[in-house]
């Protein structure tokens, strides 16, 4: 069955510092893979997705993620972090045979000053 | 503009009453979910509809109840047999289009049984 591994549950980070937050999964033959954002007490947001193609894909807020099939990875990077990126950060994969998402338990970024 | 809107935002409750959760969408998605999410542990499944009049359990289905009268809402009920159910409630929609198509989410509901 497909799993996804978030490695680290908090990533603490200086302002304006680079991040990567890494993400994991089980070996598919096709797979979709998602991050979303999720901000204090609110629902989740989509930030990028991988369908095909291009292995780097840009997303919302300046993040971008690249797709590594031999290593099944989907990392997660930001190259100057901002206060306002504080959340937490879920990966999700979606296997291309059926539609169930399965995700990942989730990164805490948090910026200090 | 569409969305998807979670009421109320908070909760509270005695323990052995039933409590229903509301979830609306207008965004014409015919998929909606229901997530519970604890701390340290993700987002779990508790039930989710791909039509109308028709819904399956997730992960985490038992004492809970959904309904699917209409394609924009979707309550969950959280029952008294619920045997740890304060937690925070997340509804989400998606197209069932392509299989790649992301979830939408509200701003959740935080659920406290005492």
């Amino acid at each position: 069955a497909q799993s996804v591994t978030q490695l680290d549950s908090q990533v603490p980070v200086f302002e304006e510092a680079p991040v990567e937050l890494r993400c994991n999964y089980s070996s598919s033959v096709s797979v979709y893979l998602f991050w979303y954002v999720q901000y204090p007490n609110q629902g989740l947001q989509l930030l990028l997705k991988y369908l095909s193609g291009s292995t780097l894909v840009k997303g919302i807020n300046g993040f971008e993620a690249e797709f590594n099939k031999s290593q099944t990875s989907f990392h997660l990077r930001k190259p100057s972090v901002h206060i306002s990126d504080t959340a937490e950060y879920f990966c999700a994969v979606r296997d291309g045979n059926n539609r169930k998402l399965i995700w990942g338990l989730g990164t805490s970024l948090a910026v200090n000053p | 503009d569409g969305g998807i809107t979670q009421s109320p935002k908070y909760l509270f409750r005695k323990e052995g009453q039933n409590v229903t959760l509301s979830c609306e969408q207008n965004l014409n998605h015919d998929a909606m979910y229901w997530y519970r999410q604890d701390p340290g542990q993700g987002l779990r499944l508790i039930y989710y509809s791909q039509i109308v009049n028709d819904f399956q359990k997730g992960d985490i289905a038992e004492g809970y109840s959904v309904s699917r009268e209409k394609k924009e809402s979707f309550p969950l009920t959280v029952t008294s047999a619920q045997k740890n159910p304060t937690a925070f409630y997340l509804c989400a929609s998606s197209s069932l289009d392509r299989a790649h198509s992301p979830l939408h989410f509200g701003n959740g509901t935080r659920l406290t049984v005492t």
